[in-house]
């Protein structure tokens, strides 16, 4: 069975400075999908980026980008420019590139990110 | 039409009321899943349609009754919930299951659910 784990529950980060918020997983599955979900305290989980395990470049959107190390099983986020519209909890979550009969999302336990003005 | 839309946004109910939670999207999609989310924690997978068959329960207790209409709707029907089934559910839904999908998954904004 896959796992995900985020070792940080909480993480704090000055306005307009770098924060990496942490993640590793557990599987035996060699095509899958790695994902990074943001929940603000208006509670809608929103996609902020995601990895595909055959792509080798790391992806980025914008602000946002992942360490991607697929032998290490380490799956990081980082946020460059942190703004106070960054605060949430964050998620790290896995799924099977067939989504199998379920598609189903594996989740780590959340990191909870705190933006100081 | 890029959204789930769920309603309502916030419920109360007895412990002997009946009530509905509504789910609902219009991006074609025929994958759809009912969380439970507790505060600070990650969502837990309730169940999991896959066009319009019930396709997961996890092992949910029988006061928690889902059924999906069609391919756009989703509802979970509540009855005789204990307090400890208060929680945020959430409402998500995948274009397709069982072929080789980039797309991930998109969450409605949840109803908050508390059981007095």
């Amino acid at each position: 069975a896959q796992t995900v784990t985020q070792s940080q529950p909480e993480m704090s980060v000055q306005e307009a400075e770098t924060v990496t918020l942490s993640c590793t997983y557990d599987t035996s599955e060699s095509d899958y999908y790695l994902f990074w979900y943001k929940q603000p305290p208006s509670r809608q989980m929103i996609l902020v980026i995601r990895q595909e395990a055959y792509k080798q470049q790391n992806a980025t959107e914008n602000r946002f980008s992942v360490n991607f190390q697929k032998a290490a099983k380490s799956f990081s986020l980082k946020i460059s420019d942190s703004q106070l519209g960054d605060a949430a909890m964050y998620f790290c979550a896995y799924r099977s590139a067939y989504g199998g009969s379920q598609g189903n999302l594996i989740f780590g336990k959340g990191t909870k990110l705190s933006v100081k003005p | 039409d890029t959204e789930v839309t769920q309603t309502p946004k916030h419920l109360v109910m007895g412990m002997t009321n009946k009530k509905s939670l509504k789910c609902e999207q219009h991006m074609g999609h025929r994958a759809m899943y009912w969380y439970k989310q507790k505060a600070k924690k990650p969502p837990e997978l309730m169940f999991v349609y896959s066009y319009e068959k019930l396709s997961i329960n996890e092992s949910v207790p029988s006061r928690f009754s889902p059924e999906c209409p069609n391919s756009s709707l989703l509802n979970l029907h509540l009855h005789a919930l204990q307090p400890e089934d208060s929680a945020l559910y959430l409402c998500a839904s995948h274009p397709t299951l069982g072929v080789r999908s980039y797309n991930e998954q998109f969450f409605g904004p949840g109803t908050r659910l508390t059981v007095l």
